[in-house]
């Protein structure tokens, strides 16, 4: 069964970079028809996608919100894929998720427990 | 970008109850509208897919219906761990969107 681990650090000060690697097991990230991606939820609000990439096409989809500071890459040797965010603030205080969905398919059934990531000084 | 507007933002309700739940688009999505529900300090819980379509281990009390741009998501029976935040989600265009959930409480 697919399983994916969100890690990084906890707390990142404003202004910096936020990193955060998705590892998974169980599976492949090298094979086709799945969507790859992020998801975030700041304490206490909704949820809020940040981009996904679909491995066979090498195509990657942003937030329009967002995209001017993400990038979201993967090491399929290492069955990672990683989340950087620049230039963080407050606003970006959220708990993190890595999630998988088959592209034809409208929900994500797969989901990382989660990584609280705090933006403070 | 797609909006999604989920209505009532808090449902009281007793168990044993029925709950209806509706999310509706700014624009037609089709049938490509999942639900979700997150118990608190969880990842979310793919309920339903395609807007019918139960995911797995789903109990038969929780059914979606709609499309176009009107979807709800009803619980038959309410049962205690049933209480929760529900969320519906769109993937028919870029930016992937979610409603801004409802609160399924205990009255």
């Amino acid at each position: 069964q697919l399983q994916l681990q969100e890690s990084g650090p906890g707390l990142v000060k404003p202004s910096e970079t936020l990193s955060l690697t998705c590892a998974v097991s169980g599976g492949s990230i090298s094979i086709s028809n799945y969507y790859w991606g992020w998801i975030r939820q700041p304490p206490g609000k909704g949820l809020e996608w940040i981009g996904s990439f679909y491995y066979s096409g090498s195509t990657t989809y942003y937030n329009p919100s967002l995209k001017s500071r993400v990038t979201i890459s993967v090491d399929t040797s290492k069955k990672q894929f990683f989340l950087k965010l620049t230039s963080v603030t407050a606003a970006d205080t959220a708990v993190y998720y890595c999630v998988r969905r088959v592209d034809f398919w409208s929900g994500y059934p797969t989901w990382g427990q989660g990584i609280l990531v705090t933006v403070s000084s | 970008e797609i909006v999604l507007t989920q209505s009532p933002a808090t449902l009281s309700l007793s168990p044993g109850e029925r709950a209806t739940l509706s999310c509706r688009a700014s624009q037609s999505v089709g049938s490509h509208l999942a639900w979700y529900q997150q118990k608190a300090g969880q990842a979310p819980r793919l309920l339903i897919y395609d807007a019918s379509n139960r995911a797995t281990g789903i109990p038969a009390r929780f059914s979606g219906s709609g499309s176009g741009t009107d979807f709800t998501l009803t619980i038959s029976s309410l049962q205690p761990e049933d209480f929760a935040v529900y969320y519906c989600q769109q993937r028919t265009n870029w930016p992937i969107t979610f409603g801004q959930g409802t609160r399924l409480e205990i009255k």
